[in-house]
């Protein structure tokens, strides 16, 4: 069970949009539309930004948008501010019934 | 609103055994399935376990399989990770996580703000 594989740091100006990529196989991200990422301020918890590929919960922005081609997954971030400086992880369900997290993605607003 | 409790946590030498709880309020506990998940002090996110809400289904994740278990008291609403054979390894931070809203086993939508567990000699 390797983690999914995720750049470890992105950046970009503000205003500007990043995307995140999450690499899985076709036994995860590309076996199923059940791709998530999440967004984590140092010493806080994980919070949801985008299920199932595309869609986000009641609250988030919507600069937060998912996609997904094959076995790779997107976010992506419009509009970068400088309060989206933090770490953001994908997540996706296996054909074991089982779950991965990608290895992280810094975000650095420049 | 949902809040997810979790507690147990503490300082424990290898080979020791620890359980660990996660108190549910706000939300029908017994109609979610409910996760464990985990972080290594400067790490990344480890999802451990899950377990369905009738307790017929668990899954782990390999580093933890033979020497966790995870199980739920509906009664109480309160979700439990029993961890034995601690290994340095296992060090960090326990999250307890809810199951997203939309698609049953898709995503985790509440967290807690997690308990940590030291395991060192």
């Amino acid at each position: 069970q390797s983690a999914l594989t995720q750049p470890a740091s992105v950046s970009g100006s503000p205003g500007q949009s990043i995307t995140i990529s999450c690499t899985g196989t076709s036994s995860d991200v590309g076996g199923y539309n059940y791709v998530s990422w999440y967004q984590q301020h140092p010493g806080k918890a994980p919070k949801l930004l985008i299920y199932d590929v595309t869609y986000r919960p009641s609250g988030v922005s919507s600069r937060f948008s998912g996609s997904k081609s094959g076995n790779t997954a997107s976010l992506t971030i419009s509009g970068l501010q400088a309060e989206d400086e933090t770490d953001y992880y994908c997540s996706s369900y296996t054909r074991t019934s089982t779950f991965l997290f990608g290895s992280g993605t810094t975000v650095t607003v420049l | 609103q949902v809040q997810l409790v979790e507690s147990g946590g503490g300082v424990v030498q290898p080979g020791t055994s620890l359980r660990l709880s996660c108190a549910a309020s706000g939300f029908s506990f017994r109609s979610y399935a409910m996760h464990w998940v985990r972080q290594a002090p400067g790490k990344g996110l480890e999802w451990v376990a899950v377990i369905s809400i009738d307790e017929k289904r668990e899954h782990y994740a390999d580093s933890v399989q033979g020497r966790f278990a995870i199980f739920r008291d509906n009664s109480k609403n309160t979700l439990y990770l029993q961890m034995n054979n601690l290994r340095p390894d296992d060090t960090a931070v326990y999250y307890c996580a809810k199951e997203g809203d939309h698609t049953a086993w898709s995503s985790f939508d509440y967290w807690g703000q997690g308990t940590l567990v030291t395991v060192s000699s």
